[in-house]
């Protein structure tokens, strides 16, 4: 079975700054990918950033890097240069591959206020 | 190329009463899953499903909630005689195919409201 642990509830950054977002997994599949969604107050789950477990590089979307430390079991979201837009729920998520297909299992989250 | 259609938006029932919610995957897109989200609360996977099958029911409580995906027409989620406790948001999410690289689309959700 995976596991996602979001340790962080909330976090605040001043604008412009960056900021790391923790999420920790556990699993026992040899393949997995790991995935970051952004929700913000409107409600819908807005796709950032993927990380396979294979891949030599750390994944980068734009603002967004997903810093991934695999004997750690870490694959954290680092936001540069925070907007007030980035004000969310951030959820960490996996998905590995036992037996055919498994459901992507999400964190609990983490809360980003993002201060003027 | 739309994305994920989930309807209604917002949904209120009395206790008792059914609810049924609706999912249109992406175009392209085989792969069906609905998730539960409380208040302040991460997603929970309910159910996955493919064209005419269930492929996943372990996140679904035993009773009273079902889904299907028919070969015509859009994913249903449906849940009978619901209760104050089934307040939540419902997403549908779709992917391309199966495998730990595929992601999932999701729709915009359903707020149910429970009275």
């Amino acid at each position: 079975a995976q596991k996602i642990t979001q340790t962080q509830p909330g976090m605040f950054v001043q604008e412009k700054e960056a900021v790391t977002l923790d999420c920790t997994y556990d699993t026992s599949d040899p393949s997995y990918g790991l995935f970051w969604y952004k929700q913000p107050s409107s409600g819908e789950m807005i796709f950032l950033i993927y990380q396979g477990s294979y891949d030599q590089q750390n994944a980068t979307e734009g603002r967004y890097s997903l810093n991934f430390q695999k004997a750690r079991k870490s694959a954290n979201l680092v936001i540069s240069a925070s907007q007030l837009g980035d004000s969310a729920m951030y959820f960490c998520a996996m998905r590995g591959l036992i037996s055919g297909n498994t459901p992507l299992v999400f964190g609990k989250g983490t809360r980003l206020s993002v201060i003027a | 190329n739309a994305g994920v259609m989930q309807n209604p938006r917002h949904l209120v029932r009395r206790r008792g009463q059914e609810a049924r919610l609706r999912c249109s995957p992406m175009k392209g897109h085989s792969h069906v899953y609905w998730y539960r989200q409380l208040p302040e609360e991460g997603l929970k996977f309910m159910v996955y499903l493919q064209k005419e099958n269930i492929i996943d029911e372990s996140g679904m409580p035993k009773e009273r909630f079902s889904a299907e995906f028919p070969k015509e027409g859009p994913s249903i989620l449906r849940i009978q005689q619901v209760v104050r406790g089934d307040s939540a948001a419902y997403f549908c999410a779709s992917s391309p195919g199966q495998g730990p690289n595929y992601g999932y689309t999701f729709g915009s959700g359903t707020r149910l409201t429970v009275v």
